[in-house]
């Protein structure tokens, strides 16, 4: 069975600074990998995945992730942080498996300090 | 095109009653995923539904049960209910059992 851990329940960076959100995972098979973000008194949405191919994906509102498989990460990056990036964030990992699940891990609250 | 929608947006319930929250995917997307974001806890799956069938379930108690329909819209029941089962229960469609999930705004139960 997969799993995710999340380094951090809560990261505070300065507007303009780099933003790094790490993410660990478990899976005795390739994984798929996801970020997504959640604004407040929302759902999920997408930020990016990997599946298979290139290991470093882009995702939305330049946001990039890098797939390292022998440190079994996933982190996910930002360059320059925004006030508009506050929110919570979270790595989940699935196998293509159609009797398994996607596992999210507990998420990390990202707070972007003026 | 309509995403996921889930109702009620708020639910309040006493001890002991039963709560029912109902989800409709995206159209085409025949897999439901019903998750609990309880504070501090992330999200925990609850129950997988494909094609009209439980595929999988997560550890939580029999008292939380749902089904999904012909149409692919999905409920989820909590019976009994306790103070603890207050959270915000999302719901969520695909397409395929790895790909992405869509979201939908969820459920949020509270049990007084």
């Amino acid at each position: 069975a997969q799993s995710v851990t999340q380094l951090g329940s809560h990261v505070s960076v300065s507007e303009g600074a780099l933003v790094l959100l790490r993410c660990n995972y478990s899976s005795s098979v390739p994984p798929y990998l996801f970020w997504y973000v959640q604004y407040p008194n929302q759902g999920l949405q997408l930020l990016l995945k990997y599946t298979t191919g290139a290991t470093l994906v882009k995702g939305i509102n330049g946001f990039e992730a890098e797939f390292k498989k022998s440190e079994t990460s996933f982190h996910l990056t930002k360059p320059s942080a925004h006030m508009s990036d506050a929110a919570e964030y979270f790595c989940a990992v699935s196998v293509w498996n159609r009797d398994d699940k996607i596992i999210f891990g507990k998420g990390t609250r990202l707070h972007i300090l003026p | 095109e309509a995403g996921v929608t889930q109702s009620p947006t708020h639910l309040i319930k006493t001890r002991g009653q039963q709560a029912t929250l109902r989800c409709s995917p995206i159209s085409g997307h025949t897999s439901v995923y019903w998750y609990q974001q309880a504070l501090g806890l992330g999200l925990q799956f609850l129950l997988w539904y494909d094609e009209g069938e439980e595929r999988n379930r997560g550890n939580f108690p029999p008292r939380f049960s749902g089904r999904q329909f012909p149409n692919y819209s999905s409920e989820l029941n909590v019976n009994a209910l306790e103070l603890e089962d207050s959270a915000l229960y999302l719901c969520a469609s695909s397409f395929d059992s790895a790909g992405e999930l869509f979201f939908g705004e969820g459920s949020r139960l509270t049990v007084l």
